[in-house]
């Protein structure tokens, strides 16, 4: 256990349909990551928040996509409208920045599998 | 950002030291090689980072030459729990500010009895 939470675990939905996840990081971290990976693949960044503030997007995140960070605590990430593609494990990950400022250590969840039928 | 070669898999038994090379030839001044670890249905764990020459820690040692254009991994003695996926990224430069991480294939290490 790395301290970094995830509900749901799993996340079974038709095609069309809206999801949303949660990730609770560790307390102390200001950093927040999001990650997708598909099967057999090594998982994708999708975004990344400091705080409260939403600093970076990767162009794999479709206008479908938003995740939010109210109060730099929680994070949440949105699908609307969803697709077959969009079956995969998602990821949170968080890290500290204040300590050592080139550290690449981020601390996963256990990710949410979401499966679009 | 530097683009990482690790090979696809690799075997081994339970007690051996397993040595798993990154070629990374492109990295710049400012970025790290960091590795992590991956089992079934779970995230990613943070192994080691080094920038040059070695690095060891309770699980593992990091070998870095000083072209800094590869590196190793180094697992002693290891055990069936061993069997993961290991991922060598090269870090800083372009992920910048975030420090995003972008993660490769990997390597599926199979540890046998």
């Amino acid at each position: 256990d790395t301290g970094v939470s995830q509900n749901p675990r799993h996340k079974i939905t038709k095609r069309g349909q809206n999801v949303t996840f949660r990730c609770d990081p560790i307390s102390e971290h200001n950093r927040l990551y999001w990650y997708r990976q598909t099967l057999g693949q090594g998982p994708e960044f999708l975004t990344y928040f400091q705080n409260e503030a939403q600093l970076e997007k990767s162009r794999l995140l479709s206008d479908r996509f938003s995740a939010e960070r109210p109060k730099g605590s929680f994070s949440t990430l949105e699908i609307q409208r969803t697709e077959q593609g969009d079956s995969a494990m998602y990821l949170c990950a968080s890290s500290f920045s204040g300590k050592t400022p080139f550290s690449y250590e981020q601390y996963f969840g256990p990710g949410t599998r979401l499966t679009v039928t | 950002l530097a683009k990482t070669t690790q090979p696809i898999s690799m075997d081994s038994y339970e007690g051996q030291e397993v040595n798993i090379t990154c070629s990374h030839n492109n990295i710049a001044t400012n970025d790290y090689i960091t590795w992590y670890q991956q089992f079934p249905s779970q995230g990613p764990r943070f192994i080691i980072q080094g920038y040059k020459t070695k690095v060891t820690n309770e699980v593992a040692s990091l070998f870095i030459p000083a072209d800094r254009k590869s590196s190793t991994l180094s697992l002693p003695r290891v055990s069936l729990s061993d069997t993961a996926v290991y991922y060598c990224l090269v870090v800083g430069g372009d992920g910048g500010a975030t420090n995003k991480l972008i993660f490769g294939t990997g390597t599926l290490l199979a540890v046998q009895p």
